[in-house]
């Protein structure tokens, strides 16, 4: 499979700081890339995507960054808040169109 | 509305018996998916329909695991005779489309004794 792995497996910060979640992955075509957030006993939640003719893409108090060059997503947090603590992952797609690949997780902790 | 649903949301079961995991994709959505994510890990792919058509099955790990959706729409993965390391987490995520978002049920923990 595809090698999609982030730097930090564990990110604590305080509430109202903002965070930064990264990303690497292995293959430069992976077209199309996703932040999902879990939450203990729930399955992933879509969060954020990005297309690979894009390197910035905005959503609520939520940023995804791409590094075509050095092969790099980050998912920046804006006022981190205590209900965004959970295990966040990146996936990509690459080639077969259906199949996507998981980095193993960051767990984001938020201190009150 | 509704989202994807799966049952049992728990199983445990002994080494060497069969399961049956159900998925209730969310309606109308074509593409379902479903991944196993073993503990501390990421979800890993192990099958794909488009409707009742199994287009990709490259992610089961061996042949004891089998999908099906006969109607293209619920989905039933089996898992036969059991083995330990087949202990995981089993997602089921459906799209209304290849490729677009995918819904995320909320999983069946397996556990194999």
């Amino acid at each position: 499979g595809e090698s999609v792995g982030l730097h930090l497996p564990t990110l604590s910060v305080q509430e109202g700081d903002n965070s930064i979640i990264n990303c690497a992955y292995s293959n430069s075509a992976s077209d199309y890339f996703i932040w999902y957030k879990q939450e203990s006993g729930k399955g992933p939640q879509f969060i954020i995507d990005i297309r690979s003719n894009m390197d910035k893409r905005q959503g609520q108090r939520v940023t995804v960054l791409l590094n075509k060059t050095v092969k790099h997503l980050s998912l920046q947090i804006a006022a981190t808040q205590p209900g965004d603590s959970a295990v966040y992952f990146c996936a990509e797609r690459s080639g077969n169109f259906n199949k996507f690949y998981f980095g193993s997780g960051t767990k984001l902790n938020v201190k009150p | 509305g509704a989202g994807v649903s799966q049952s049992p949301r728990y199983k445990v079961a002994k080494r060497g018996q069969d399961v049956a995991l159900r998925c209730d994709p969310i309606s109308g959505h074509v593409s379902l998916f479903w991944y196993q994510q073993a503990l501390g890990q990421g979800p890993e792919f192990l099958t794909y329909f488009q409707n009742e058509a199994q287009l990709d099955k490259s992610g089961l790990p061996s042949d004891r695991f089998f999908a099906e959706r006969p109607e293209g729409s619920v989905s039933t993965l089996k898992i036969q005779r059991t083995q330990q390391e087949d202990s995981a987490v089993y997602l089921c995520a459906s799209s209304t489309d290849r490729g677009s978002e995918q819904y995320f049920g909320p999983g069946t923990r397996l556990t194999v004794t």
